[in-house]
């Protein structure tokens, strides 16, 4: 069936250090993409999303290119702040569901 | 507007209690309703999914069921909760927007079963 598998946390950062969160998925057909951000006791929040190959979804400084060739959304950003602290979420979406990766937790220390 | 409501915020129910968290929309109608469940360190386990009234789909067996009386209300229930019920419920509405879907979630319901 569909899944999403992503990078295992934690991952403990200083400020303004790269990000990088992989996430791989397999899927019949052409999912969309997508990276969804929880803050501490919050519920989930979209960052970012893509519908097609090669697409590039961004926000917030984030971006993820969807690249149909690995079956990869890799989530990226060049400087972190210690707003950037949660849990991301890789999902992709097939038929009607919605379906999730385990979640990487971020900690970015100042 | 369009909005998602989902209530209590925060619950502790005895073993063996019965449990009923809603979740409602506001703003369009025949939504995708889905409750997921996030365990505490894990991600998030698909629980139900809902296309229209009285539609339940079940993605693993649990000791809980979904029901939708209505076209946006959706409400998860058990008749006698276990420990391992604990957890944060989350509740979400699919919808198309432009070329893609997305998801808005409900702020969710932190369980813990006592």
């Amino acid at each position: 069936g569909d899944s999403v598998t992503q990078m295992e946390g934690p991952v403990t950062l200083s400020e303004e250090a790269f990000l990088t969160i992989n996430c791989t998925y397999t899927a019949t057909g052409y999912p969309s993409l997508f990276w969804y951000v929880q803050y501490p006791g919050e519920g989930l929040q979209l960052l970012l999303k893509a519908t097609k190959a090669d697409d590039k979804g961004s926000n917030k400084g984030f971006e993820a290119t969807y690249r149909k060739e690995t079956t990869s959304f890799h989530l990226e950003k060049g400087s972190v702040q210690v707003s950037d602290s949660a849990v991301y979420f890789c999902a992709l979406n097939t038929d009607y569901k919605l379906s999730f990766g385990a979640g990487t937790t971020v900690t970015v220390r100042a | 507007s369009q909005t998602i409501h989902q209530w209590p915020a925060t619950l502790v129910q005895p073993v063996g209690s019965p449990l009923s968290l809603e979740c409602t929309v506001e703003g369009t109608s025949n939504p995708n309703l889905y409750w997921y469940r996030q365990a505490a360190g894990r991600g998030l386990q698909l629980l139900f999914y809902s296309v229209g009234i009285g539609q339940i789909s079940s993605e693993v067996p649990q000791n809980l069921s979904a029901s939708r009386p209505q076209d946006r209300q959706f409400i998860l229930s058990s008749k006698k909760l276990l420990l391992s019920d604990s957890g944060f419920y989350l509740c979400a509405w699919r919808f198309s927007r432009g070329r893609g879907i997305e998801a808005f979630f409900g702020q969710g319901t932190r369980l813990t079963v006592v």
